[in-house]
């Protein structure tokens, strides 16, 4: 079946570490997504890409960094930068080039204790 | 710039309707609808174009008025399985391209109650 893993699920880490949260998709997707989900404040985007080798900074890029070495894979690393990193992180994809929906994974949840 | 919906919160009994509204500054290429329950992925419930299109998916429907930059969503005749947190996404575009770029408001909580 086709769909989006994201992985871990659930994610505990010390203050000041670096994080990487894998996103893959087998949709045949162009597009790829990452959302931070914080309660009362919506899904805000970090970064985006429509092709592969490709992105750009979303409205909360600050303390994030991505790659998109391949078009099944955009995984994002949260880096010591970022203040306030506990949250609910959801990645998407979807079809480039058309007005078409987006496909979640099921997220990950960091906690940075 | 996240689009603003509102409410933020409604509560209702079955069979009773709702709207939620979200509004953008700029000039809209299309305007999606997503519904999350808790603990989940966000679910898709439609997409509108510009045009001024309205679309219906069984009691729920929505329109998107092109002049003021403004989509609502309406949910007729409310069943429990309604409930969750509504998100529109916009996006913006030029000459019948999308930048890409899908911001999400921050959230209207629906909560239906038998």
């Amino acid at each position: 079946d086709g769909g989006i893993t994201q992985s871990p699920k659930y994610l505990f880490r010390k203050e000041g570490q670096n994080v990487t949260l894998s996103c893959e998709q087998n949709l045949n997707h162009d597009a790829m997504y990452w959302y931070r989900q914080d309660p009362g404040q919506g899904l805000r985007l970090i970064y985006y890409s429509q092709i592969v080798n490709d992105f750009q900074k979303g409205d909360i890029a600050e303390g994030y960094s991505v790659s998109r070495e391949k078009k099944e894979s955009f995984p994002l690393t949260v880096t010591s930068a970022q203040k306030n990193p506990t949250a609910f992180y959801l990645c998407a994809s979807r079809l480039a080039g058309d007005r078409g929906e987006l496909f979640f994974g099921e997220g990950s949840r960091l906690t940075v204790l | 710039q996240q689009p603003v919906q509102s409410p933020q919160a409604v509560i209702l009994r079955e069979g009773e309707d709702a709207v939620i509204n979200c509004s953008s500054s700029k000039a809209l290429y299309s305007v999606h609808w997503y519904r999350q329950k808790h603990g989940e992925a966000p679910v898709f419930l439609m997409i509108l174009l510009k045009g001024g299109e309205q679309k219906g998916h069984d009691k729920i429907s929505a329109s998107f008025n092109e002049k003021k930059q403004q989509s609502s969503l309406y949910l007729t005749a409310s069943q429990l399985s309604y409930s969750g947190t509504y998100f529109c996404g916009t996006e913006l575009g030029a000459g019948g391209t999308s930048y890409g770029k899908l911001t999400f408001g921050q959230g209207t909580i629906l909560t239906v109650h038998p």
